[in-house]
């Protein structure tokens, strides 16, 4: 089975912190996301990530950044936390080349809590 | 750009009820179309996808959910619900614009199955 590891299952810090969250997926996949899920907005694409070092803006990536320097591993970066960045963060990834529809796998999600 | 609209944010049926889930989407050409079930604390989890062929999918747990075309509709049913089926449902809708290589979801549907 895919499985994509999100290794912070939940976390509180403080303002103006900075915040890695990180994920690893084993099945070799080349694409890798990160969403924001709030209640009453579903999941919203924040960035992602279709080759190692290659990365694109989703719809809401302000405040955020990520980093691919190996294939499995994927970092989402909150460069200084504020507490509207409180919010749960799942990770997923697919196979590659471009989007096909392929069956996307997540994580199981990092609860953030900004203080 | 693609949309996904689920109109019901909050759905509750009795157990051994049928289940019908709402999903309204907006894209130009034939989209991929996804639903997602997520039980609480946990990522989220293929239930069915459509890409083309035949209209009425069959997925996981009893699951099948409709392409409908003239009504840009994709609705998930289930013709008994059972307890377990409680969770947060998510429609999603993929494209072959392979500049958007991710899904967008709708906001999601809280099933609650009362006994």
């Amino acid at each position: 089975d895919v499985k994509v590891t999100q290794s912070s299952r939940y976390l509180v810090k403080r303002t103006g912190e900075k915040v890695f969250l990180e994920c690893v997926q084993d099945m070799d996949h080349e694409n890798m996301f990160w969403y924001r899920q709030d209640p009453g907005l579903g999941l919203r694409l924040i960035y992602f990530s279709y080759d190692v070092k290659m990365k694109e803006k989703g719809d809401i990536p302000e405040g955020y950044s990520v980093s691919r320097e190996k294939k499995e591993r994927f970092s989402l970066i909150l460069e200084s936390a504020s507490t509207n960045q409180t919010s749960m963060y799942l990770c997923a990834s697919t196979p590659g080349g471009s989007f096909s529809g392929n069956t996307i796998y997540f994580g199981e999600g990092s609860w953030l809590t900004v203080v | 750009a693609q949309s996904v609209t689920q109109p019901d944010i909050h759905i509750t049926v009795s157990e051994g009820a049928s289940l019908e889930l709402r999903c309204n989407y907006s894209y130009g050409a034939t989209p991929y179309l996804f639903w997602y079930v997520q039980s609480p604390g946990q990522g989220l989890q293929l239930l069915l996808k459509y890409f083309s062929g035949d209209t009425l999918v069959q997925g996981i747990k009893g699951f099948e959910a409709e392409f409908k075309r003239s009504q840009s509709s994709f609705n998930l049913r289930k013709p008994s619900v059972h307890w377990s089926d409680a969770a947060e449902y998510f429609c999603a809708v993929g494209t072959m614009d392979t500049g958007r290589r991710a899904l967008t979801f709708g906001s999601g549907t809280r099933l609650q199955v009362q006994p």
